[in-house]
């Protein structure tokens, strides 16, 4: 298997405009989540999924974020209007829980966003 | 939810000693404790993971150990390398992933 696969790697958009940000997970995995990463405050989890349901989005910064998972094979992360506090390393990761609960998680490559 | 503390947030250490980091989380429900590594503009990776019925547990240089009454466990690496050089993530879930803030290991040669 590939792993996680993210994209794109790098963006670099200004102010106001929309990001989407796409992963595929691995397959097989039924669970998938977006986290964040900045300096400032570390690796933050935004969204969990559960066989393409939403569980928990609590992480969600705010209504300018918003995440699918349409299939089993795909979720997108969408920032609109995107702000200059929005620039991190966004990282989608996917893992499948055995009997003994949370599995491993296997971490994408990540997007860079800078929001200028 | 969980809340997850990691020390020291950085450690230098001379090639061939020990390292020790030390996390300590707030759920007792939390079952789950796994070691992230992830190096400079990379993804993190898993290096070691314990659950909650075990004690302690041991991977080449690299242990890690669990308190769960005083809810604390620790990742212990011996005889560093400098490929160990890396930011390290403790962890910690009931069912989802609670990140400490890292600690920046530096090894010296």
């Amino acid at each position: 298997d590939a792993g996680v696969i993210q994209s794109p790697r790098h963006e670099v958009t200004e102010m106001g405009q929309e990001v989407t940000l796409r992963c595929k997970p691995i397959s097989g995995h039924n669970s998938l989540f977006w986290y964040r990463q900045t300096m400032m405050r570390g690796l933050e989890l935004l969204i969990y999924f559960n066989n393409n349901v939403p569980i928990d989005d609590s992480g969600m910064p705010e209504d300018r974020f918003s995440a699918k998972m349409p299939n089993a094979s795909f979720s997108t992360l969408k920032i609109q209007p995107s702000e200059p506090r929005d620039s991190a390393v966004y990282f989608c990761a996917s893992s499948s829980p055995g009997l003994e609960g949370t599995g491993e998680l296997f971490f994408g490559e990540g997007s860079r966003l800078t929001v200028l | 939810g969980e809340n997850v503390e990691q020390h020291p947030s950085t450690l230098s250490v001379q090639e061939g000693d020990s390292a020790v980091i030390k996390c300590t989380y707030s759920d007792s429900a939390s079952n789950y404790f796994p070691w992230y590594k992830q190096e400079l503009g990379k993804r993190p990776q898993l290096i070691i993971d314990i659950r909650s019925n075990v004690g302690e547990k041991k991977d080449q240089r690299i242990a890690v150990t669990l308190n769960k009454t005083a809810k604390h466990f620790s990742l212990h690496i011996t005889e560093t390398q400098p490929e160990d050089s890396a930011v390290y993530f403790c962890a910690a879930s009931d069912y989802k992933l609670s990140f400490g803030a890292g600690t920046t290991v530096t090894v010296r040669a």
